[in-house]
């Protein structure tokens, strides 16, 4: 499988859990980016990576966000203490410089 | 702030049929402008993509037109079908060659095209 993979595709929490979601990007590429999407309305950005380092962050991520992507590899976003606003689509995406992004399935997260 | 408006929210479109998706920007530092579609349940997919050097790009049944005096860019389908039934969106961004070149999307346009 040459796509971007996260996991899990679907949690479902109770409020004040914490949860973490994990994306595995295209291999070669070093840009990772993690959105989140609510019902109805387009991905919002949340975070950049550029290999393991974050470059850039959302005034959406709040204090009960956090992002790392060790080793320029892997990325995961924890939500400690989770509300109900929090439940949304979560989506990574990863593209090499001068190329296209591509996006992976999303974390689909329901706090309860 | 609202940065990509997208217009129509909704759309419903006989088959073989023209799908007209509108979009403006505000913020003239960007020059690259993907369009995206997303099935249920899925993450989107890159359709095609324009920057402001050209005024329209096509590929395939999907065309972009692109007005920079008036910061407007638009999704032409052409002979629609139902398979194109989908959630499009705008999107825009200072470009891939430079760091950080995160995506702003529209709100979206629901699509059916009825058979």
């Amino acid at each position: 499988d040459t796509g971007v993979s996260q996991d899990p595709r679907h949690k479902i929490t109770k409020r004040g859990q914490n949860v973490t979601f994990r994306c595995d990007p295209i291999s070669e590429h070093n840009r990772l980016y993690w959105y989140r999407q609510t019902l109805g309305q387009g991905p919002e950005f949340l975070t950049y990576f550029q290999n393991e380092a974050q470059l850039e962050k959302s005034r959406l991520l709040s204090d009960r966000f956090s992002a790392e992507r060790p080793k320029g590899s892997f990325s995961t976003l924890e939500i400690q203490r989770t509300e109900q606003g929090d439940s949304a689509m979560y989506l990574c995406a990863s593209s090499f410089t001068s190329s296209r992004d591509i996006f992976g399935q999303g974390t689909r997260l329901t706090v309860v | 702030q609202q940065q990509v408006k997208q217009s129509p929210q909704s759309l419903i479109v006989q088959k073989g049929g023209i799908s007209i998706i509108n979009c403006a920007y505000e913020n003239t530092a960007f020059d690259y402008f993907p369009w995206y579609q997303q099935f249920p349940g899925k993450g989107p997919a890159l359709l095609i993509a324009i920057r402001p050097d050209v005024s329209e790009k096509k590929e395939g049944r999907f065309t972009i037109s692109f007005n920079k005096s008036a910061k407007q860019f638009s999704l032409h389908i052409m002979d629609s079908q139902p398979g194109d039934s989908a959630t499009y969106f705008c999107a825009a961004s200072t470009g891939p060659e430079t760091s950080g070149s995160r995506l702003t999307f529209g709100e979206g346009t629901q699509l059916t095209v009825n058979p």
